[in-house]
């Protein structure tokens, strides 16, 4: 079946380690996009990339780093300097330009700094 | 910048009830209109959407109207069930910029038999 693949579903880290989150496409998307979702919070932008090799910062960026070295991937390193790291991790991938709207999601992974 | 604002939640309501969720949209240009839903412990999914004023998604018995004239786009159902619980998210794409979409905080929805 065709979808998105996150990995893993949850993740636990101690404070001062860096930890990558995987996100795994077969739909043959363009775009992919990586969200951080907190309670009250909504879901915020964290980078996002139109095509492999180049990728944007979105509106949290910071303490966060990606590569898009396949069409298929785009993983996520959250790093030490990322303050307030516990979370919950959404990838999504669209097909055509950003504004289509419409997003595909993974299930997402949850991440708790300890 | 464009923005969305939902209603805050959480709402609660009886197996059977009327649901509206309210959102308001800011945009600059000439945006297309999305509500997704999240069930629990899942990503998002698209649940209907409305590309010109007027146009009505519907999808699964909701169904939300692209008002321009209130800037607005309001999620409905008539008869909600318990698996109708979860968060649902407001969302807007401009059309004359290619950059990603927009969402609102979310709403929770509970729904009690």
């Amino acid at each position: 079946d065709g979808g998105i693949t996150q990995s893993p579903k949850y993740l636990f880290r101690k404070e001062g380690q860096n930890v990558t989150l995987s996100c795994e496409q077969n739909l043959n998307h363009d775009a992919m996009y990586w969200y951080r979702q907190d309670p009250g919070q909504g879901l915020r932008l964290i980078y996002y990339s139109q095509i492999v090799n180049d990728f944007q910062k979105g509106d949290i960026a910071e303490g966060y780093s990606v590569s898009r070295e396949k069409k298929e991937s785009f993983p996520l390193t959250v790093t030490s300097a990322q303050k307030n790291p516990t979370a919950f991790y959404l990838c999504a991938s669209s097909t055509g330009t950003l504004n289509t709207g419409e997003l595909f999601f993974g299930e997402g992974s949850r991440l708790t700094v300890l | 910048g464009d923005s969305v604002t939902q209603m805050e939640g959480p709402v609660t309501l009886s197996e059977e009830a009327f649901l509206t969720i309210n959102c308001t949209y800011t945009a600059t240009g000439y945006p297309s209109l999305f509500w997704y839903v999240q069930y629990p412990g899942e990503g998002l999914q698209l649940l209907l959407k409305a590309t010109k004023a007027d146009d009505k998604g519907s999808n699964k018995g909701f169904e939300a109207t692209y008002r321009k004239e209130t800037t607005s786009f309001h999620l409905e159902k008539g008869s909600v069930q318990v698996s109708d619980s979860a968060v649902y998210f407001c969302a807007l794409s401009d059309q004359g910029r290619n950059t990603p979409l927009v969402f609102g905080k979310g709403t929770r929805l509970s729904v009690i038999a």
